[in-house]
């Protein structure tokens, strides 16, 4: 089965902790994307990469870091440095940059 | 920048049509989509409709273009309980980029 998951479904941090989140997708996809969704509001873009290697910050990159190591795989951390991490993040992927995207079935992150 | 605007909440009854409405400011999105997301879970990929297109038809559901007016809907026939859910439209390519837009969100609730 082609798709992306997520991992863990939820997560909880302490105060001061970094957290990871992973994404993975085995659609070949060569774009990857991390949202953030709060109650009421539409999705938000933290973090994208269009290719193996190369990534850029979205709308609301602060206190968050990514890496694209592999195609499959890019993973979120949720640093000490943002202050209000409680919220739903979803990872997406799309065949390029311009493409329709398909999301994973997220990550609830709740602060302790 | 960009302002996608839809309402908060739709209520039905079982049977009877939905119409989810969706306006915006920037006309320069590509394709313009909507995903369905149920509570607790990623975002589903419904339907979308190419920019120079009026209208598209996909079994019980059909998605109206105005570009004059910067509207969009998403017409649900026949609305079933497990359509229950929000639904988010979506511009992608808005502002000449890669980035997707999101609208607020509609929660949908059938009624039996």
């Amino acid at each position: 089965d082609g798709g992306i998951t997520q991992s863990p479904k939820y997560l909880f941090r302490k105060e001061g902790q970094n957290v990871t989140l992973s994404c993975e997708q085995n659609l070949n996809h060569d774009a990857m994307y991390w949202y953030r969704q709060d109650p009421g509001q539409g999705l938000r873009l933290i973090y994208y990469s269009q290719i193996v290697n190369d990534f850029q910050k979205g709308d609301i990159a602060e206190g968050y870091s990514v890496s694209r190591e592999k195609k499959e795989s890019f993973p979120l951390t949720v640093t000490s440095a943002q202050k209000n991490p409680t919220a739903f993040y979803l990872c997406a992927s799309s065949n390029d940059i311009q493409g329709t995207q398909y999301f994973g079935p997220g990550t609830r992150l709740l602060v302790l | 920048g960009e302002d996608v605007e839809q309402s908060l909440f739709l209520s039905v009854r079982e049977g009877d049509s939905s119409v989810i409405n969706c306006t915006y400011t920037d006309s320069s999105s590509t394709y313009l989509y909507w995903y369905k997301q149920e509570p607790g879970a990623g975002l589903q990929l419904l339907t979308y409709i190419f920019s120079n297109m009026d209208m598209k038809q996909d079994q019980r559901l059909t998605v109206l273009l105005n570009k004059k007016d910067k509207h969009l809907s998403l017409r649900i026939a026949d609305t079933q309980t497990g359509d229950s859910a929000i639904y988010f439209c979506a511009l992608g390519g808005a502002e000449g980029t890669y980035k997707y837009i999101f609208g607020t969100g509609t929660r949908l609730k059938v009624l039996a």
